[in-house]
């Protein structure tokens, strides 16, 4: 299967700042599954999409799904220092493989 | 246990031997997963097992990798003749029939 790609690799932001990152593939995906990853720790379910166009929301994390299945973001409002760390977004690949997307840095500048 | 444990935490080990990685997943869990992580990089699928079978072993990079499971519990991931590349960290994952993935805290495996 394809991997997903995700933008940008790295971003710094300033505490209070908005964040997006996102998720592209060029097949349609099934559904699309986010993941947060702490420095020095592993990676720790937070969603998954699965209809076209969906959004969800947790807290200031918000979560969409393309209309063609294709594509995903995720937008952090007013950043805090304990959103720091990688966000993958993972595709699944048949009934069983996840792979998961090339991830992108945040740090967040107090 | 309450997650997914895997043993050691931390392995440091001499370009040549052989190291064996642990992983104890959730208890029920049917599927558990193998990955390496480089140090800032993403993950990289090494094998899946559904019970103690492994129906695919694609992502195992060479022959010196290994897997198995047992009693459909613990599964062991060995690593034959380390080379300086293998350094990374190896995180195990279950889940159960959802589509979550529970990660354990990895393996930081440092090959000199």
């Amino acid at each position: 299967g394809q991997q997903v790609m995700q933008i940008p690799q790295y971003q710094h932001v300033q505490e209070g700042e908005d964040f997006t990152t996102y998720c592209n593939s060029s097949t349609t995906l099934s559904n699309i599954q986010w993941y947060k990853q702490r420095p020095g720790g592993h990676p720790v379910f937070l969603i998954q999409l699965v209809k076209s166009g969906e959004v969800k929301k947790q807290k200031r994390l918000t979560f969409q799904f393309g209309e063609a299945k294709k594509n995903s973001s995720l937008h952090i409002t007013a950043t805090q220092t304990t959103d720091v760390g990688t966000y993958f977004c993972v595709r699944t690949s048949g009934t069983y493989k996840y792979i998961f997307g090339t991830g992108t840095r945040l740090k967040v500048l107090a | 246990g309450a997650g997914v444990s895997q043993s050691p935490s931390n392995k440091v080990t001499e370009k040549g031997k052989d190291v064996e990685l642990r992983c104890d997943p959730i208890s029920g869990h049917t599927a558990l997963y193998w990955y390496r992580q480089r140090l800032g990089q993403g993950l990289e699928f090494l094998i899946y097992f559904q019970g103690n079978s492994a129906p695919d072993k694609s992502g195992l990079p060479s022959d010196r990798f290994s897997a198995e499971r047992t009693g459909e519990s613990v599964s062991t991931l060995t690593i034959q003749r380390t080379q300086q590349e293998d350094s990374a960290v190896y995180l195990c994952a279950s889940n159960p029939s959802s589509d979550t993935q529970y990660f354990g805290p990895g393996t930081r495996l440092t090959v000199l």
